[in-house]
């Protein structure tokens, strides 16, 4: 069975830009959920999606936004890139939340 | 916040010998779960534990539960190089269905 995929890996954007990173859970999993990990704030929850609705929402301003299509997959769009939205994007997805399955994360860096 | 605390923040051991990490949280919890994270990469599910347990084992690891207490404890036995990660403790709050993660436990074994 293939595992999560994310991408991009790497992401350079500058400030006012906005970024789009994708999210490809492993086969059967409905959910999908993003974090946000960072040295300072370490993992933040974003947001989960489950069957194209979005089910929980952290605490995060209103430039981040999800959506999950018919086929599971899931994006995440920052708009309007401040510095600190520098950080590395996980993407998870499970079967239930005894498990979370990880991908490898897209590093953004914002200049 | 739900965010846990784990503590220490940093532990630094020899090969072979156990390392111990802490975590406590704040809310009632369906389960509280372990994870490991390699620098820069995706999380990787170690072991769950169900509120109404008391201590579980896997392979090397060893988790114990204290409800009344809100804390957990995650023991490595016989560390090895390949052990050196981040470890991070995550809940799932009772009637809820996202992970909150910890503040994260950055272990080095040395050779």
């Amino acid at each position: 069975k293939a595992g999560v995929t994310q991408t991009p890996r790497y992401l350079i954007k500058t400030r006012g830009q906005q970024v789009t990173l994708s999210c490809s859970p492993i086969s059967g999993h409905r959910s999908v959920s993003w974090y946000q990990q960072t040295p300072g704030q370490g993992l933040q929850f974003l947001f989960e999606y489950f069957s194209e609705t979005q089910r929980n929402k952290g605490n995060f301003p209103g430039r981040f936004s999800g959506r999950q299509f018919s086929n599971s997959r899931s994006e995440m769009n920052v708009s309007t890139l401040e510095l600190g939205d520098s950080a590395l994007y996980l993407c998870a997805s499970s079967w239930d939340y005894e498990k979370l399955f990880f991908g490898s994360g897209t590093q953004l860096s914002v200049l | 916040s739900q965010q846990g605390e784990e503590d220490p923040q940093a532990l630094s051991i020899q090969e072979g010998e156990n390392a111990t990490m802490n975590c406590s949280y704040k809310t009632s919890i369906n389960n509280l779960q372990w994870y490991r994270q390699n620098s820069g990469r995706g999380l990787v599910h170690l072991i769950l534990i169900r509120s109404n347990e008391r201590e579980k084992h896997s392979g090397r690891l060893r988790v114990t539960l204290d409800t009344s207490k809100k804390s957990s404890s995650l023991l490595i036995t016989a560390s090895r190089a390949a052990d050196t990660a981040s470890y991070f403790c995550a809940t799932v709050g009772t009637g809820a269905n996202n992970l909150f993660f910890g503040t994260g436990t950055r272990l080095t074994v040395i050779p």
